[in-house]
């Protein structure tokens, strides 16, 4: 079973601080994304990633940066979070090619106060 | 720029009644589209996927979608929903194999007993 986990699953974080939200995956794929998910937008593509090493901005990178430092992990940075960046935030892992599954993690609940 | 619309925001249906759920994309090509479940607290599930051939394809839990070129949609169908179908249930597309989803706002479903 594929499997995408995410750390922390819960955090409050103040207005200003840097936040760094991890996710890790065991399904070999080469292409991650950081989701985040709002009542009324859906989820939001924020930045994704070919392989280790590479980062792609996704359609809302703007307070963002991710970190791509292995196949298996993936981060999103958050260096002055701010109040509009509370949200839910998902990781998912795909492979490269072929007409395949995304797997998404159960999330992160950021709280920015 | 492609997109998905997901006219319902909120569906209330009895149990044992049937459910369609409403899709439209805009994209210049075909594209490969998905639907996506998320349970409280979860991460999103794949229900199923078409790119091509037969215009209804069947998925998991009996659900089934049906794609229709001419009207640019791709609407989901249950026959007897079930109370653990309470979900919120998400249209996606991608522009090409196993990359980058755009989803919808998701329509959220309750089941009634």
């Amino acid at each position: 079973e594929a499997a995408v986990t995410q750390s922390p699953r819960n955090k409050v974080a103040v207005t200003g601080g840097k936040v760094t939200l991890s996710c890790n995956q065991t399904n070999n794929h080469n292409n991650m994304y950081w989701y985040r998910q709002d009542t009324g937008h859906g989820l939001r593509l924020i930045h994704y990633s070919y392989g280790a090493g590479s980062t792609e901005k996704g359609d809302i990178p703007d307070g963002y940066k991710a970190s791509r430092p292995s196949q298996e992990n993936f981060s999103l940075i958050l260096e002055l979070a701010t109040p509009s960046q509370t949200s839910v935030y998902f990781c998912a892992s795909g492979d490269a090619g072929g007409f395949t599954e995304v797997f998404f993690g159960k999330g992160t609940r950021l709280t920015v106060v | 720029a492609q997109s998905v619309t997901q006219p319902d925001a909120r569906v209330t249906v009895s149990e044992g009644a049937s459910l369609q759920l409403r899709c439209k994309y805009s994209y210049s090509a075909t594209p490969y589209l998905f639907w996506y479940v998320q349970y409280p607290r979860q991460g999103l599930q794949l229900l199923l996927k078409y790119y091509s051939g037969d215009p209804v394809v069947q998925g998991v839990n009996s659900f089934e979608a049906e794609f229709s070129k001419s009207n640019s949609s791709f609407h989901l169908q249950k026959a007897s929903v079930h109370w653990s179908d309470s979900a919120v249930y998400f249209c996606a597309l991608s522009m090409s194999a196993g990359n980058k989803l755009t989803f919808g706002i998701g329509t959220r479903v309750l089941v009634r007993p």
